[in-house]
């Protein structure tokens, strides 16, 4: 089992739908979650971060985390044709500053 | 300096040939990471550092990588003996450290691109 699983897809949702990305993590005792994206032939940049259960908001984004479950997704509403990119799931080792990444979920936002 | 910059941007060498990747973070970040990426691949940790230290090398492929930090600044990464299947993207980033419980966001340079030979 990987320490981090993303679904790799391509997701593709219509432009203004929501687009739903998922993750789960085996580490129980994760702290911090982060969803960063890459667009191609770039470098990843961050989105937002995570350390408490429930959701945090921030414009058409929105992480929820459930460490019961040890699941994280990523919510993008309005989905824009800019949205289009592979985004990934990072996960802070227990204890660490280690962070370890996910494959990534491709997401294509068709216009 | 403004961002995390990493030099080569992009590197072809041939089988056998020893290179070295370098990543200059940001100005009074303590922590640096190394990650490779190949072709349509996620991230794949490589080793961090907090100040000029290694506490985790865990994810170095084999003992042909190696890496350090002087002056709690500037990072080296060095492959001996390439091979072909050390083609890859090697990201480097760096993050402010907020305590172990708390946040820390990393921020990328824009890689260093290996092509073996």
């Amino acid at each position: 089992q990987k320490e981090v699983e993303q679904n790799s897809g391509p997701l593709s949702v219509p432009e203004g739908a929501i687009a739903s990305l998922n993750c789960t993590y085996s580490d129980r005792g994760s702290q911090s979650f982060f969803w960063y994206r890459q667009y191609s032939g770039k470098s990843p940049e961050l989105i937002m971060f995570i350390y408490s259960n429930g959701d945090k908001e921030d414009g058409r984004f929105t992480a929820q985390l459930n460490k019961a479950s040890q699941y994280v997704s990523l919510l993008i509403r309005d989905s824009q044709p800019s949205d289009s990119a592979t985004y990934l799931c990072a996960v802070q080792r227990t204890g660490t500053y280690k962070y370890i990444f996910g494959t990534g979920t491709r997401l294509k936002v068709l216009a | 300096g403004a961002g995390v910059s990493q030099s080569p941007s992009n590197k072809v060498t041939e089988k056998g040939k020893d290179v070295e990747l370098r990543c200059d973070p940001i100005s009074g970040h303590t922590a640096l990471y190394w990650y490779r990426q190949s072709l349509g691949q996620g991230l794949e940790f490589l080793i961090y550092f907090q100040g000029n230290s290694a506490p985790d090398k865990s994810g170095l492929p084999s003992d042909r990588f190696s890496a350090e930090r002087t002056g709690g600044s500037v990072s080296t990464l060095t492959i001996q003996r390439t091979q072909q299947e050390d083609s890859a993207v090697y990201l480097c980033a760096s993050s402010l450290l907020a305590g172990v419980s708390g946040a820390n966001v990393l921020t990328f340079g824009a890689g260093s691109r290996l092509t073996v030979l």
